[in-house]
């Protein structure tokens, strides 16, 4: 059990830019989360997925936002169109169970958009 | 109001003293607590969980849970500079948003020697 990954650590880009962000779970974990954590505040969450079924996405997650898990594996987050206000930590978590699951978090990426 | 409040500190506490961290949530529906331990520049670390009412010790850390009055709080024992971060409480919804965790904004605790 290696853990949450996530890849890139850091990724800088330019506005207008497209980027995407990886996400490998613990292995038999079938649920995966990401989060968006900004200076000083807590994460907030954006999406989830069970297996590859991607059950809820937050509001914060506007059109420019994409996640997939096509194979109810690895994750994928892609940001379209970057705007400054996207520089955030992206942080991913996974949790195995039906109930009163723990969920475990990666390392994250950290974004910055000039 | 926000779904998760905790007072952002910072909290001054010497070392070997208790620290005591507090946490009020809106959602009476909410199922489960966690609290994590976020160093500078890091991910969040799960130290506890707790689903019940009362107080659930582990080592040095003692969670306590009181639905009716919706408040969760965490205190640390013998506190050491190592334990110097951000701790963040985080409340599990229940029904069809099950498992998506809803975050406080931390409160900052320094443990000086």
């Amino acid at each position: 059990d290696t853990g949450v990954s996530q890849d890139p650590r850091h990724k800088i880009t330019k506005r207008g830019q497209n980027v995407t962000f990886r996400c490998d779970p613990i292995s038999e974990h079938n649920r995966l989360y990401w989060y968006r954590q900004t200076l000083g505040q807590g994460p907030e969450f954006l999406t989830y997925f069970q297996n590859e079924a991607q059950l809820e996405k937050s509001r914060l997650l506007s059109d420019r936002f994409s996640a997939e898990r096509p194979k109810g594996s690895f994750s994928t987050l892609e940001i379209q169109r970057t705007e400054q206000g996207d520089s955030a930590m992206y942080l991913c978590a996974s949790s195995f169970g039906l109930l009163q699951e723990t969920q475990y978090f990666g390392p994250g990426t950290r974004l910055l958009v000039l | 109001q926000k779904e998760v409040e905790q007072n952002s500190g910072p909290l001054s506490v010497p070392e070997g003293a208790i620290a005591s961290l507090n946490c009020t949530y809106s959602d009476r529906g909410s199922q489960s607590f966690f609290w994590y331990r976020q160093y500078s520049g890091k991910s969040p670390e799960l130290i506890m969980f707790i689903y019940s009412n009362g107080d659930k010790e582990d080592g040095r850390f003692t969670a306590q849970l009181n639905k009716a009055s919706q408040y969760v709080s965490l205190l640390i024992r013998d506190s050491q500079p190592s334990d110097s971060a951000t701790y963040l409480c985080a409340v599990a919804a229940g029904g069809t948003s099950y498992g998506k965790l809803t975050f406080g904004q931390g409160t900052i605790l320094t443990v000086h020697p």
